[in-house]
């Protein structure tokens, strides 16, 4: 079975400054879908970024960005020139690229909570 | 495009009650899914709807159940409620791709207290 971590509980940054957000999963799976989601006070969970495991080129959106290292199966969130409003609980989360449904679903990490400091 | 809307937000039930949580998809959005988020457990699977038809299911007992109507809206329902049922739900749509490629989309959650 697959399992997404999480290993950092609470992150916390300086406004304007970088900060990475960890995430390594394990699958036996060579095609898969990772995601980074985006869930602050308000508790609407947000859709950050995503990766496709067959592209080698990491996704970027804005000032978002993943380390993807496959081999590693790590999955790290690069956030820059962190803004107030980036405060929030940040879930990795995996899926199967495999059809079938037995392996559509979403599988998430524990979710680290991120910290901007002004 | 509005997004994926449930109703509703906030509700407060005793134990050994039935609720029933609703879920409207995003536009054209067939496939629902539904996911419980506690602080003990986290974010866990309920189960996914397509086509009127439940896809699969997590590993929940049989007091927590659901289905999909035509239109694509969907409920799910909890009976003999107990107090560990106390969570946030988030119920999520996607157009549900061979591949599994799509990106599911959020509601704003109902969170369920159970006194």
């Amino acid at each position: 079975a697959q399992t997404v971590t999480q290993s950092q509980p609470e992150m916390s940054v300086q406004e304007a400054e970088t900060v990475t957000l960890s995430c390594t999963y394990d699958t036996s799976e060579s095609d898969y879908y990772l995601f980074w989601y985006k869930q602050p006070p308000s508790r609407q969970m947000i859709l950050v970024i995503r990766q496709e495991a067959y592209k080698q080129q990491n996704a970027t959106e804005n000032r978002f960005s993943v380390n993807f290292q496959k081999a590693a199966k790590s999955f790290s969130l690069k956030i820059s020139d962190s803004q107030l409003g980036d405060a929030a609980m940040y879930f990795c989360a995996y899926r199967s690229a495999r059809w079938g449904d037995s392996n559509y679903q979403l599988i998430w990490g524990a979710g680290t909570k991120l910290i901007i400091k002004p | 495009k509005a997004g994926v809307t449930q109703t509703p937000r906030y509700l407060i039930k005793t134990r050994g009650q039935q609720v029933t949580l609703s879920c409207s998809p995003i536009s054209g959005h067939r496939s629902v899914s539904w996911y419980q988020q506690t602080p003990g457990q986290g974010l866990q699977f309920l189960f996914e709807y397509f086509s009127e038809t439940q896809r699969n299911k997590g590993n929940f007992p049989g007091r927590f159940s659901g289905r999909q109507f035509s239109n694509s809206r969907s409920e799910m329902n909890v009976s003999t409620l107990e107090l560990g049922d106390s969570a946030l739900y988030l119920c999520a749509s996607s157009r549900r791709l061979a591949g599994g490629g799509e990106t599911q989309y959020f509601g704003p959650g109902t969170r369920l207290l159970v006194l």
